[in-house]
């Protein structure tokens, strides 16, 4: 069965570090890719998405994130990060096989101290 | 634009009891999917529903049923509730069908099953 994996489940970075936060699935075809975003209080919200062409995909707030076909991996990067991107951050990915269905990662909690 | 709507936003029920949950999507999205999130097992899709018909499904027992109506509101019901039904029950409402369409979160409703 596909499956999303999201290596780290609680990351903690001073204001200004940066950030990677690694995504990797299992699935041979073609995927489209998200990351979502839930930051405290609030809803889920799109981050950014990749679905063809360049491979590194810009998305709200200075995040972007960097699809890797051979490595199936998907992962997010912020080059500085603030005390307002403290949120869960989640991974999703879509496989042409998987009656386009979404498969989740379970989330990644960051917490940005000022 | 009003957001994806979801009441109630807290329920606490008892075991073996049955509850609705209800979800308003964003004018104009007809599609509605439902997810269960919890700690250990993170986001877990339950269905989709596209102009009132059940597109796709997860893998949930029978107890878990939902419809949506000619305005594209949609409800979800659990019968005979367990105390592993507690959970933070997402409604997410696209513009189409299928997993590619980014998805709109509502704030969810927090049932608990004592």
């Amino acid at each position: 069965a596909q499956s999303v994996s999201q290596h780290n489940h609680h990351v903690i970075l001073s204001e200004a570090a940066s950030l990677e936060l690694g995504c990797n699935y299992s699935y041979g075809g073609t995927v489209n890719l998200f990351w979502y975003v839930q930051y405290p209080g609030q809803h889920l919200q799109l981050l950014l998405k990749y679905f063809s062409g360049d491979p590194l995909v810009k998305g709200i707030k200075g995040f972007e994130a960097e699809f890797i076909k051979s490595k199936f991996s998907f992962n997010l990067r912020k080059p500085s990060v603030q005390w307002s991107d403290t949120a869960e951050y989640f991974c999703a990915v879509n496989a042409d096989g998987n009656n386009r269905k979404l498969i989740w990662g379970l989330g990644t909690s960051l917490a940005v101290n000022p | 634009k009003a957001g994806v709507t979801q009441t109630p936003r807290y329920l606490i029920k008892t075991r073996g009891q049955q509850v609705t949950l209800s979800c308003s999507p964003i004018s104009g999205h007809r599609s509605v999917s439902w997810y269960q999130q919890t700690p250990g097992q993170g986001l877990q899709f339950l269905f989709e529903y596209f102009s009132e018909t059940q597109r796709n499904k997860g893998n949930f027992p029978g107890r878990f049923s939902g419809r949506q109506f000619s305005n594209s509101r949609s409800e979800m019901n659990v019968s005979t509730l367990e105390l592993g039904d507690s959970a933070l029950y997402l409604c997410a409402s696209s513009l189409r069908q299928g997993g590619n369409s980014p998805l709109h979160f509502g704030n969810g409703t927090r049932l608990t099953v004592t």
